[in-house]
This record gives structure tokens, C-alpha cells and sequence, in this order.
């Protein structure tokens, strides 16, 4: 049974528009995790955080908001979307266990702003 | 420039055959993780090594964190081992009991028929 979820899978959204991306994680995990990944980039992190409540920048945050409201759900938020932030969102979970910070990848979120 | 550089960007190999792909790092990494693109785009988790070698089914990766590179050696390539391989190297942002990953921007491996 998959252990981090993301929803919507695709979503449409217009420029100027909201768009909020959703992801849930049943690994009970401390740290969660935004990346979008382009062609010729890899996968580039966003906003994370370390429990309920926190979220921190992360290499590319401009555009986007985070929100931390559980342990379980972690949430991506343009408030005005662009052309340029058309991508694949990937959500992440992970923690340190036994000195390791292994990152577990939910199934991603097509998002194509027009 | 990039922390991560990762090569060969794209590779293919015959059935049976095998290859090492390489992650240099610009900075110390504390640990790095690969990772399998498959066709439907999912991530899978391959290896995580904070230190030395490790090995999974025909799958073999190193972390040389003092010469800053890690490797990983597919040797007997097969049809499900087709997809995107990334590699992505850790580091610890104080005071928050998370990690960051930096990914290399991947190897695309196809099996030639």
C-alpha cells in the first residue's frame, strides 16, 4: 500500500489562478518534502519540513508556499500561478533512523499552467 | 555550478551487458541516495550509502565521501533496469533534524534491443 500519496495526479490550472497540491504520508515520518522536476534539471527542492507546524525554503522556493498542518499532510500552495511553473511535483517523507535519511517519493503531480 | 554532476547523461547497453554511472560532488556530502525513474515516471529507492558499498541483486553502488564521487555498476542489464537513474547527495541544514537532497539531473538508461 503506497506510504506517500499526492493528489490531484494531473491538474490544469490558468495563470493568475490558485492551485493547491496535496500529499499525504502514512510512514509517520518527521520530515516532508516538495521537489519539481523539468527536463535538464533533475529534481529541485522547493519547501520542506521538519514536523507539524514548520516549513523551511528550499533551493527554488519563489512562487510557492508550503503548510505543515499534521504530520501526515503536507501542502503546496501557488497563489498565482504561471506558465513557468508548469512541471511534475514530487512529495517526499523521510526521517533520520539508525544515522540514515533515506527519502521515500510519492507518485507525483502533473501541473500545467496555461 | 552544479553540486552534483552526473554522467553519462544518457546510456545503453545490450541485454547482459553492464556499465558504471558516476556522481561527482562539488562540496562534502554527508551521504547520497540513488534512485530509478521507471517509465511510469515513480521514483524508486535504490541505495542509500552514508559510507562504503553496497550491493542489491545486479545492482552495486560506492561513496567515496573523501573524493567526493559515488558510482553504481548495473552489470547483467535487463529490460526492467530501462528508465532514469538519479543520484542525489545529502546535506544537513543545522538545527532542523531534516536533510536536503541535491539531485544530479540523471543518467537515461535504454536496453538495445
Amino acid at each position: 500500500e503506497a506510504a506517500v500519496t499526492q493528489s490531484p495526479r494531473n491538474k490544469v490550472a490558468v495563470t493568475g489562478g490558485k492551485v493547491t497540491l496535496s500529499c499525504n504520508q502514512t510512514n509517520n515520518h518527521n520530515n516532508m518534502y516538495w521537489y519539481r522536476q523539468d527536463t535538464g534539471h533533475g529534481l529541485r527542492l522547493i519547501h520542506y519540513s521538519y514536523g507539524a507546524g514548520s516549513t523551511e525554503k528550499g533551493d527554488i522556493p519563489d512562487g510557492y508556499k508550503a503548510s505543515r498542518p499534521s504530520q501526515e499532510n503536507f501542502s503546496l500552495i501557488l497563489e498565482l500561478a504561471t506558465p513557468s511553473q508548469t512541471s511534475v511535483y514530487f512529495c517526499a517523507s523521510g526521517e533520520k533512523r539508525l544515522g540514515a535519511y533515506e527519502q521515500y517519493f510519492g507518485p507525483g503531480t502533473r501541473l500545467t499552467v496555461l | 555550478g552544479d553540486q552534483v554532476e552526473q554522467s553519462p547523461s544518457a546510456l545503453s547497453l545490450h541485454e547482459g551487458t553492464g556499465s558504471a554511472l558516476r556522481c561527482n560532488f562539488t562540496t562534502t556530502m554527508r551521504a547520497v541516495q540513488w534512485f530509478q525513474q521507471n517509465s511510469r515516471g515513480s521514483l524508486i529507492n535504490l541505495f542509500y550509502l552514508a559510507s562504503g558499498t553496497k550491493e542489491n541483486g545486479r545492482l552495486k553502488s560506492t561513496f567515496n565521501s573523501k573524493e567526493s564521487y559515488s558510482t553504481l555498476h548495473i552489470r547483467d542489464a535487463q529490460l526492467e533496469d530501462s528508465g532514469t537513474y538519479f543520484c542525489a547527495a545529502e546535506t544537513l541544514p543545522p538545527g532542523t533534524g531534516s536533510n536536503r537532497l541535491t539531485f544530479g539531473k540523471g543518467t537515461k538508461f535504454s536496453l538495445i534491443p
